[in-house]
């Protein structure tokens, strides 16, 4: 069955400073994934997605993730965090036979230390 | 980005009550809208997906009676909680696509949470 696995439940970082924040998925053919991130009284925003093509997905607001097939992740990253940052993140896959349902992780939140 | 309402933000009611959530979607037309259901500090679970003049397919699991779906036109959706009970107090999250595949994006609204007493 599909699953995707955030291993981080939380994260602190100093503003500034890189960020990485980890998914790992289980899917059998090839995958389709997804950043979202999810702020205090807005909806889900997406950040990237990967279909096919270049590994190194670039992304809104200066995020970027990269597909690592032989490691079974994608994860996320940024050079330089802004306090604005500070957020619920969610790792996705796309699934399902009629490529519809959207599987989502666990999440994982992101706290900026200024 | 296309924007998508939901409407209350929070409601509190009694057990045995019944609550109606709308889901607008204000700059396009939704062909399809997904209701999703979010515990504290877990994942988006989905619960169903409507297409516009149908019925409304939900994922296994997920009480068909409990949790009515109407997705009577192209920008709007309701989901009723019939008789709620406090085990379905949780964050009620539906989002809209105009298309049914995730090959195009779906739209979040920002969500409702239900409290039963």
């Amino acid at each position: 069955a599909q699953s995707v696995t955030q291993p981080d439940i939380h994260i602190t970082v100093s503003e500034g400073a890189s960020l990485e924040l980890r998914c790992n998925y289980s899917y059998g053919a090839t995958p389709y994934l997804f950043w979202y991130v999810q702020s205090p009284g807005q909806g889900l925003q997406l950040l990237l997605k990967y279909f096919s093509g270049d590994t190194l997905v670039q992304g809104i607001k200066g995020f970027e993730a990269e597909f690592k097939r032989s490691q079974s992740s994608f994860n996320l990253r940024k050079p330089s965090v802004h306090w604005s940052d500070a957020a619920e993140y969610f790792c996705a896959v796309g699934a399902g036979s009629s490529a519809s349902k959207i599987i989502f992780g666990s999440g994982t939140r992101l706290s900026i230390r200024p | 980005g296309a924007v998508v309402s939901q409407h209350p933000s929070r409601v509190i009611c009694k057990s045995g009550t019944s609550v109606k959530i709308e889901c607008r979607s204000l700059d396009f037309q939704a062909t399809t809208m997904f209701w999703y259901r979010q515990f504290p500090k877990q994942s988006l679970m989905l619960m169903a997906t409507s297409n516009e003049g149908s019925k409304a397919t939900y994922e296994q699991g997920v009480e068909k009676d409990k949790f009515l779906i109407n997705h009577a036109s192209l920008t709007l959706s309701t989901l009723t909680v019939t008789s709620a009970h406090p085990e379905d107090s949780s964050f009620y999250i539906c989002s809209a696509s105009s298309s049914g595949g995730f090959y195009n994006e779906q739209f979040f609204g920002p969500g409702t949470r239900l409290t039963v007493l």
